[in-house]
This record gives C-alpha cells, sequence and structure tokens, in this order.
C-alpha cells in the first residue's frame, strides 16, 4: 500500500519519552519526513533523512527507521512539543500520513 | 532565509477555478520541487501536486484531472489553478519547498520551508 498509517493520538507525562510511528511500503526506500503542526499554525519540518534535524530544532527529537516502519523520538517531552505530528514520504506519489495527535500531561 | 506567501481569492465558488499564487522571496527558485498541499477543516495533510523549476510536474493520482501547477522563475512565482471546485476543495492551501535525492541506500524527499498557509473556502 502506498498509505502511511500513523496511530491517532498517544499522550507522553512531562519529561518522559514518547515514540510515534508510521508504517508504510514506500518507507523501505525512501527516508520519512516528520512535520510538527500546532493550531492555526503551517507544518514545521522537525526531522529528515536518516536523523537529521532542521536548524533550530531540539535535540530531543530523533528520527529512526527499519523495515516499513519509521519513528519520531521526542525525549524528555516539554509541553511546546504537544502538536499533532505528520510523516511524509514519496513512492510513485508522495504521501502524508495519517497525523498523530501528541498530548503532554 | 527563504520565505513563501501564497495569495489569492480567500472565496471561490462552486464549480469554478481556484487560482493560488506562491511567491518566493529571500532565495532562488531554482534547483528546488515547488509543492502544494492543503488541510481540509479538522483534517489531515494532502499532497495536491508538486513542480521541479524547470518546469517538469508531479500531481495526486487523485486529484490530477483537475489540477494544474505552473512556475515563473522570472517571477520567482509558482501557482496552482484547481478547477470545477466544490465544498469538499475547501481547506487551508499551503505551499512549500520541497528537497528530493538519493543517498546510498534510500531516497529522501521532505519539504522544508513551507508558507503561512491561505484559507480558500468553496462557497455560492
Amino acid at each position: 500500500s502506498s498509505e502511511l498509517t500513523q496511530d491517532p493520538a498517544v499522550s507522553v507525562a512531562l519529561g518522559q519519552t514518547v515514540r510515534i510511528t508510521c508504517q508504510g511500503d514506500s518507507l523501505r526506500s525512501y527516508y520519512a519526513s516528520w512535520y510538527q503542526q500546532k493550531p492555526g499554525q503551517a507544518p514545521v519540518l522537525v526531522i529528515y533523512g536518516p536523523n537529521n534535524r532542521p536548524s533550530g530544532i531540539p535535540d530531543r527529537f530523533s528520527g529512526s527507521s527499519s523495515g516499513n516502519t519509521a519513528s519520531l523520538t521526542i525525549t524528555g517531552a516539554q509541553a511546546e512539543d504537544e502538536a499533532d505530528y505528520y510523516c511524509n514520504s514519496r513512492d510513485s506519489s508522495v504521501h502524508f500520513g495519517t497525523g498523530t495527535k501528541v498530548t503532554v500531561l | 532565509q527563504v520565505q513563501l506567501q501564497e495569495s489569492g481569492p480567500a472565496l471561490v465558488k462552486p464549480s469554478e477555478t481556484l487560482s493560488l499564487t506562491c511567491t518566493v522571496s529571500g532565495g532562488s527558485i531554482s534547483n528546488y520541487y515547488w509543492s502544494w498541499i492543503r488541510q481540509p477543516p479538522g483534517k489531515g495533510l494532502e499532497w495536491i501536486g508538486n513542480i521541479y523549476y524547470i518546469g517538469s510536474t508531479n500531481y495526486n493520482p487523485s486529484l490530477k484531472s483537475r489540477v494544474t501547477i505552473s512556475v515563473d522563475t522570472s517571477k520567482n512565482q509558482f501557482s496552482l489553478k484547481f478547477s470545477s471546485v466544490t465544498a469538499t476543495d475547501t481547506a487551508v492551501y499551503y505551499c512549500a519547498r520541497a528537497v528530493a535525492g538519493s543517498s546510498i541506500y534510500f531516497y529522501y524527499y521532505y519539504m522544508d520551508v513551507w508558507g503561512k498557509g491561505t484559507t480558500v473556502t468553496v462557497s455560492s
């Protein structure tokens, strides 16, 4: 399937670690990229390539991949990390994941 | 620092054509892919299509019959035309810069610069 599937929602206690996963066949050939979107704002790229962070993205964000599954990990989640997160990849087309809402408790 | 700005009508009538332009400032339009993405109210992101700066295009298969993306390198702009719109095309429309390439093991494709988005409502 060319779709990218994410868990709809996860929660994490302040300062703890949360992993968000993204599954799809395209991830066997393409690195996933990850975007953070807060309400009323445009998405922001947080991870690209094997595990690269754009300038200004905290190092508590990291990415990994195995087989058809990519993961975004937030180590030591902060209140400001509460947002929707989308993965992205491509095959013959470009796809976004279904999105995961992260709640920081 | 590269910035993107969407512009166009906020209200479009059903069956008409939605037209948006994205202006690129602070950098060149060359050597990148330029994308349109939309997000209906309360829903996820949907990729519409992209254009390479030399003019080659790729479209979402589910939207392809209604979408045209073009680029004007002299103005550092690219544009979206979306025909025969209905209420289901109501969304925030984003433009974004995309980077594509490959390493030894994997390909990569990511959108590193986004516009703030523009809300388009389809209604009579």
